[in-house]
C-alpha cells in the first residue's frame, strides 16, 4: 500500500505567476483535501474533492483553485500569486466521506518572490 | 465557526521526562478529535477520540477525551529525542470534509 505522495518538493516562483501542485492519494482512498501551513501555524484547509468534485472550501480567493481526476489524483492551482502565498502545501486523502481521519502527504514547500 | 486551541505553543524538556500536552475545541455537531505528529513536512496521525474518558494508547504516547469540558490530552512518559516535534490537534467538521487544526505545540527533547 503506497502512501499520499506530492510533487515537486519545493518551488520558488516570483509574484504574479501560476503554479500548480500535484498529489497521488494513497492507494484506495477516494478523497483529496488540501491544506495551506504558513510558518509556525496549523494547517489552513482550502479544498475537498470527492469523485472529481469540489466537496467544501475554505476561506481562500478563487485564484485558488483545483481538479481532481478518474484514479483520485489531485491538482492545485493557483493564480496571480501573492507573497503571502509562500507556504508549505499539503494534501491529504482519506477513504471516503464518512471518514474523519486524513493522512498526509510530505507537502510541497512554496517560496513566492 | 469551529476552533482549536493548544497549548502550551512550545516545550523543552530532558530526556525521560512526561509531557503532558493540551488541547482545547469549540466545534458545532462534535464528532472526533484527531492527534497528528509533524516532524518536518507530512502530519502522521497519532490517535482518533470520539468518547469521553475512553484512553487510546501507543506505546509511551497515550491521549483522552473530554466531551464535557470540550478538551482533549497528550501524554508522552519517557520522551525520547525522536519525540522531538510539532503536534498538532484537529476536529472534523460534521461533514468531515474540513479538519480544524490547532496552531500546534512545539516539542523539543533535550539528550
Amino acid at each position: 500500500e503506497t502512501g499520499v505522495t506530492q510533487s515537486p518538493t519545493h518551488l520558488i516562483k516570483t509574484r504574479g505567476q501560476q503554479v500548480t501542485l500535484r498529489c497521488s492519494s494513497q492507494s484506495g482512498h477516494n478523497t483529496v483535501s488540501w491544506y495551506q501551513q504558513a510558518l509556525g501555524q496549523g494547517p489552513q484547509f482550502i479544498f475537498q474533492y470527492y469523485r472529481e468534485e469540489e466537496n467544501g472550501r475554505g476561506n481562500f480567493p478563487p485564484r485558488f483553485s483545483g481538479l481532481q481526476f478518474p484514479n483520485y489524483s489531485s491538482e492545485l492551482n493557483v493564480n496571480a500569486l501573492e507573497l503571502d502565498d509562500s507556504a508549505l502545501y499539503l494534501c491529504a486523502s482519506s477513504l471516503g466521506l464518512a471518514q474523519e481521519t486524513q493522512y498526509f502527504g510530505p507537502g510541497t514547500r512554496l517560496l513566492v518572490l | 465557526e469551529d476552533k482549536v486551541v493548544q497549548s502550551p505553543l512550545s516545550l523543552v524538556v530532558h530526556e525521560g521526562d512526561t509531557v503532558t500536552l493540551n488541547c482545547s475545541y469549540e466545534v458545532t455537531n462534535f464528532r472526533s478529535l484527531l492527534w497528528y505528529k509533524q516532524e518536518k513536512k507530512a502530519p502522521t496521525f497519532l490517535f482518533m477520540l470520539t468518547s469521553s474518558g475512553i484512553e487510546k494508547k501507543s506505546g509511551r504516547l497515550s491521549s483522552i477525551l473530554d466531551k464535557k469540558e470540550l478538551f482533549s490530552i497528550l501524554n508522552i512518559t519517557a520522551t525520547q529525542t525522536g519525540d522531538s516535534a510539532v503536534y498538532l490537534c484537529a476536529v472534523p467538521n460534521f461533514g468531515n470534509e474540513k479538519l480544524t487544526f490547532g496552531t500546534g505545540t512545539r516539542l523539543t527533547i533535550i539528550p
